[in-house]
């Protein structure tokens, strides 16, 4: 499959705890964005990574949210002990950044239903 | 000011029906604009990009005005298939690969 890869499909766990979200782009894209959705919200942005760049942290919530992206590629969002309002689905997306314009897709992985019970 | 602001709706319209929903957006740095559509529990997709002359693809219509602020996206002869969550997109100039989204509008076709 050439698509945005992420793991797991549904998660459910009891407040407190610590999640890991994990998120494969697609091969070659320098751009992974994370994003939140509540039931019948907008997209909220979380974190972006641009190749070697910083990443732009500036939509995460709260010091228990942190993200990272491994070589490049794989990104894993973190979330440490979790709380009732943090249920979501965390939406992973890469783009290929050429920054032609008009150009610039960015792709969407099917998410990841979190619960927080 | 939130960068990017849509009518959440919903939009009920009847089938065959031409609906028309804005998106206003508060950075005039702001270079590339498209239109995602979200079914629901599914993933946003790209439907179309909009470019500054204004684009046609099939039943749906891309403007932009720049001077206003605003795009447009202009669905005629409506489907059952067209009912989504259609979401407003930006890329700002200072950052070609960042991405700024509309809460999205919703549209329910009906029978």
């Amino acid at each position: 499959g050439a698509g945005v890869s992420q793991s797991p499909s549904n998660k459910v766990t009891e407040k407190g705890k610590d999640v890991e979200l994990r998120c494969d782009p697609i091969s070659g894209h320098t751009a992974l964005y994370w994003y939140r959705q509540s039931l019948g919200q907008g997209l909220e942005f979380l974190i972006y990574f641009q190749g070697n760049s910083a990443p732009d942290k500036s939509g995460l919530p709260s010091d228990r949210f942190s993200a990272e992206r491994t070589g490049g590629s794989v990104s894993t969002l973190t979330i440490q002990r979790t709380q009732q309002e943090d249920s979501a689905v965390y939406l992973c997306a890469s783009s290929a950044g050429t920054g032609q314009i008009g150009t610039t897709e960015a792709f969407f992985g099917q998410g990841t239903r979190l619960t927080v019970v | 000011r939130k960068e990017v602001e849509q009518d959440p709706g919903p939009f009920n319209v009847p089938e065959g029906a031409t609906v028309a929903f804005n998106c206003t957006y508060s950075n005039s740095a702001s270079q590339s604009f498209f239109w995602y559509r979200q079914d629901c529990r599914k993933e946003p997709k790209l439907l179309m990009s909009v470019y500054s002359s204004g684009n046609e693809d099939g039943r749906f219509t891309a403007q932009l005005n720049r001077a206003s602020q605003y795009i447009s996206l202009l669905i005629r002869d409506s489907k059952l298939s067209d009912s989504a969550t259609y979401l407003c997109v930006v890329n700002p100039r200072y950052n070609f690969n960042k991405f700024y989204f509309g809460s999205g509008t919703k549209l329910n076709v009906k029978p």
